[in-house]
């Protein structure tokens, strides 16, 4: 069983539109989390989530917004979409307020025309 | 400008030689994580650490919470331990699920 699953794997869009990418963990974990690997293989915190508390990195667009529809789920929603926004998603799933081990998704790679 | 530093940021051996990548930040934190990120693209946490050394096989970790530094041991390194190796830590103040990550560690063990 995969303890962090994203779909899709690869998404190939159009500029303008709008997509979703899914996150599911079965690791019984209270913390969620959002990343951005860029063409240079940076890796950036987007947001961390747990049943009480989102936080977002500030130098996010508002246009990307994370719904979680409960404690095993974190999906994120991004709106209009841009070239700039091509990138590797990761989600990722922790025990405890960052306190804990992180456990990564397979990642998913956004391109966008 | 990154508060996260590693280095080298590429680093080539033979086979059997003993690796050290390390990992510098810049403010005061309470744990340290060493990430591999294999060829393939996935990520697995090595390890979390917030104070002296922790070994799993032939990875070693080691942290000076003074010098505000980390170092990742590879002995007996093997091709399959090349992949992109990084490090990450809290900086956010009050906030330890906010991670930056250093630049990554590209290695390349050679048969």
């Amino acid at each position: 069983d995969t303890a962090v699953s994203q779909t899709p794997k690869y998404l190939v869009t159009q500029m303008g539109n709008d997509k979703s990418i899914k996150c599911e963990q079965n690791l019984g974990h209270d913390t969620m989390y959002w990343y951005k690997q860029d063409s240079k293989k940076f890796l950036k915190i987007m947001f961390s989530y747990n049943n009480k508390e989102l936080i977002i990195n500030e130098t996010v667009p508002n246009r990307f917004s994370p719904k979680s529809p409960d404690k095993a789920h974190l999906n994120l929603h991004i709106n209009s979409l841009e070239l700039g926004d091509s990138a590797v998603y990761f989600c990722a799933s922790s025990l405890g307020m960052g306190t804990g081990e992180l456990f990564f998704g397979e990642g998913s790679r956004l391109t966008v025309l | 400008k990154n508060e996260v530093e590693q280095s080298p940021q590429n680093l080539t051996a033979q086979e059997g030689e003993f690796i050290t990548i390390n990992c510098s930040y810049s403010v005061g934190i309470s744990a340290l994580h060493w990430l591999q990120q294999h060829p393939g693209g996935g990520i697995v946490s090595l390890f979390m650490l917030s104070s002296g050394k922790k070994k799993h096989g032939r990875l070693i970790a080691t942290i000076n919470i003074q010098e505000k530094h980390s170092s990742l041991h590879i002995t007996a390194s093997h091709p399959r331990d090349s992949a992109v190796y990084i490090c990450a830590a809290p900086l956010v103040p009050g906030s330890a699920r906010q991670l930056t990550f250093g630049s990554g560690t590209q290695l390349t063990v050679l048969p």
